[in-house]
């Protein structure tokens, strides 16, 4: 069975503060992918970013950057000198694979709060 | 380029009536997915498109939820006499479903948010 876990629900932050997301998983596959998405007000869902399970390094882009370490079973996302444009609901994914089908497992989403 | 759209934005069903939401995936893109997301959680999984063959519907919560995508581009989600727990947001998403990484990355669309009263 697959599982995300994202225990913080609710996040709150000063402008310019760094935070981080943490994202724990469960899965039986030995390959896997995992995904961060960002859900402003609006409602859509923005694709972040997909780290494969044989590739453990860490990414940068911009002001946000990647923590993934398999032996903890853990995705983290970190956001540098935060701004209210940051202010949303960031879900971390899991891909299923298998029996010919691809399905998203979420997570139930971290609430981030950016104040002015 | 354009990205997934779905319609209605929002739509107002009386329980028991039937309601069809409407997807329109990415040009190009082979594999397309329907999720409902409740207030406050994250998306489910409800089914899942190669082209026209709907090759897993293990999500759908009941027989009242159907989906078909008849020509392997949009696609609609039918969902008949609707209850007061089918109240959510429909989000629509698709992806190239071709070989390599690249493909697994699932583009969403703005959602269709359900009341049903």
């Amino acid at each position: 069975a697959q599982k995300v876990t994202q225990a913080q629900t609710e996040i709150s932050v000063v402008e310019k503060e760094d935070v981080t997301l943490d994202c724990v998983y469960e899965t039986r596959d030995t390959t896997y992918y995992l995904f961060w998405y960002k859900q402003p007000p609006s409602g859509e869902l923005v694709f972040l970013i997909r780290r494969n399970s044989f590739d453990e390094q860490n990414e940068i882009s911009g002001r946000y950057s990647w923590n993934f370490q398999k032996s903890t079973s853990s995705f983290n996302f970190t956001i540098t000198a935060s701004q209210v444009v940051d202010s949303a609901v960031y879900f971390c994914a899991l891909l299923y694979s298998g029996a010919g089908s691809y399905q998203l497992t979420f997570g139930k989403g971290t609430k981030l709060s950016v104040i002015p | 380029g354009a990205g997934v759209s779905q319609s209605p934005r929002y739509k107002v069903a009386k329980r028991g009536q039937d309601v069809a939401l409407r997807c329109d995936p990415i040009s190009g893109h082979v594999s397309l997915f329907w999720y409902q997301q409740a207030l406050g959680q994250g998306p489910e999984f409800l089914t899942y498109f190669q082209n026209e063959a709907q090759l897993d519907k293990s999500g759908l919560p009941s027989d009242r939820f159907f989906a078909e995508r008849p020509e392997g581009s949009v696609s609609t989600l039918k969902i008949q006499r609707t209850q007061q727990e089918d109240s959510a947001v429909y989000l629509c998403a698709s992806s190239l479903g071709l070989a390599g990484a690249d493909s697994y990355e699932q583009y969403f669309g703005p959602g269709t948010r359900l009341t049903v009263t």
